[in-house]
């Protein structure tokens, strides 16, 4: 079966420093593989998505991502981090064109002054 | 344009109480999805609808959670008796059939007491 795996639930980082939020996933076939942002007391926004291609791919707001093949991953980095970050993060894979997703159990962003 | 608007944005229950969800997608949209996010968990699906026919249901605890979408366009996802087991964030989201990204509203926190 599918699975999405976040292994950090909480990451700390300062204002300024980089980022990298880790996502592995397991699946027979490349999915589709999303990164989404939650907000307090907002919706799911997208950031970012890959589906073939160059495997870093760019988003919104400075974030980008790296898939690895080899690796099942597609973790999503930041050059510099800034309060506004502050927000619970989630990478999704679908499997199928119906994009159903399969979601990771999220890692929380918490930025140091 | 408006965004996927929810109601009501908060519950509190006893165990054994009615309560129902609704949801407005994006116009247009005509891909319709519901997910239960217990705490600090990443989104689960419950049902997804293509217009007004439910296309995957096969995660909605069918003896006390319903969901229709009568007209293709609003959608209300209802919990018979609910359960301390429910208690969790319910989100809406819809998007364009063959399009990837899903947009999401704020959510319904519900708590089961």
């Amino acid at each position: 079966a599918q699975s999405v795996t976040q292994p950090d639930a909480r990451v700390t980082v300062s204002e300024g420093a980089s980022l990298q939020l880790r996502c592995k996933y397991s699946s027979s076939v490349t999915p589709y593989l999303f990164w989404y942002v939650q907000y307090p007391r907002q919706g799911l926004q997208l950031l970012l998505k890959y589906y073939s291609g160059d495997p870093v791919v760019q988003g919104v707001n400075g974030f980008e991502a790296e898939f690895s093949k080899s690796n099942s991953s597609f973790h999503l980095r930041k050059a510099s981090v800034h309060w506004s970050d502050s927000a619970v993060y989630f990478c999704a894979v679908s499997m199928n064109s119906n994009y159903q997703l399969i979601w990771g159990s999220g890692t929380k962003l918490i930025i140091k002054p | 344009e408006a965004g996927v608007t929810q109601s009501p944005r908060y519950a509190v229950l006893q165990e054994g109480q009615a309560v129902s969800f609704w949801c407005d997608p994006i116009s247009g949209h005509d891909t319709l999805y519901w997910y239960q996010q217990p705490r600090d968990q990443g989104p689960q699906l419950l049902v997804y609808f293509r217009d007004e026919a439910v296309i995957d249901n096969s995660q909605l605890p069918s003896d006390r959670f319903s969901a229709v979408r009568p007209k293709g366009t609003n959608s209300t996802l209802k919990i018979q008796s609910a359960k301390q087991g429910d208690t969790a964030t319910y989100l809406c989201a819809s998007s364009l059939a063959g399009q990837d990204t899903q947009y999401f509203g704020p959510g319904t926190r519900l708590l089961v007491l």
